[in-house]
């Protein structure tokens, strides 16, 4: 079984700092996927970023990085320069990547908020 | 727009009705996914797909829920009898796999948000 643990339900943060938001996992699975997602008011599921379990870097899109330490089990999101547009919700979720086990399971989300 | 689209956006209905939701995938995505998401939580798989092939099914999923895809393109889920509880937002989404692995994220679409009286 996977699990995935947010342990920040909300946080505030002033605009064009940076932040980080925390995501902890835990699978039996030698090889998994670590994922981001975020979600606006209007509800749509939108990919932010991947991290394969067998990766050496850590992940990279745009203003996003992911901060993997796998033998930590942890997996967060750092978003620097933040916008007003970033505030929504942000799940951390991951799945198994062989075939048959790619059900993704999320966290319950940390909702974030832009302060001009 | 070549997104995955789910239809209707919202559905109000009576406790006892049945109702039904469509989901259109990306068009070349042979996996299809239907998650449900309540209020302050993340989604919770419910099923999946490949190509026609319904692949796994959740214990979320009761006799009540029925999920079909019959020519591997568009998906619908229909719920019999509704409940109370069965109110959420009804997320699919759908991705590529090739081969035995997949590395390709799941897009997901805008949702069908089910609220039921």
């Amino acid at each position: 079984a996977q699990k995935i643990t947010q342990t920040q339900p909300g946080m505030f943060v002033q605009e064009k700092e940076a932040v980080t938001l925390d995501c902890t996992y835990d699978t039996s699975d030698p090889s998994y996927g670590l994922f981001w997602y975020k979600q606006p008011s209007s509800g749509e599921m939108i990919f932010l970023i991947y991290q394969g379990s067998y990766d050496q870097q850590n992940a990279t899109e745009g203003r996003y990085s992911l901060n993997f330490q796998k033998a930590r089990k942890s997996a967060n999101l750092v978003i620097s320069a933040s916008q007003l547009g970033d505030s929504a919700m942000y799940f951390c979720a991951m799945r198994g990547i062989n075939f048959g086990n790619e059900k993704l399971t999320f966290g319950t989300g940390t909702r974030l908020t832009i302060i001009p | 727009d070549t997104g995955v689209s789910q239809d209707p956006r919202h559905k109000i209905t009576k406790r006892g009705q049945n109702v039904t939701f469509r989901c259109d995938p990306i068009s070349e995505h042979n996996r299809l996914y239907w998650y449900r998401q309540t209020l302050g939580q993340g989604p919770e798989f419910l099923t999946y797909f490949q190509n026609e092939a319904q692949l796994e099914k959740s214990r979320l999923l009761s006799d009540r829920f029925s999920a079909e895809r019959p020519k591997g393109s568009f998906s619908t889920l229909e719920i019999q009898r509704t409940e109370q509880g069965d109110s959420a937002m009804y997320l699919c989404a759908s991705s590529l796999m090739t081969g035995g692995f997949s590395y390709n994220e799941q897009f997901f679409g805008p949702g069908t948000r089910l609220t039921v009286l």
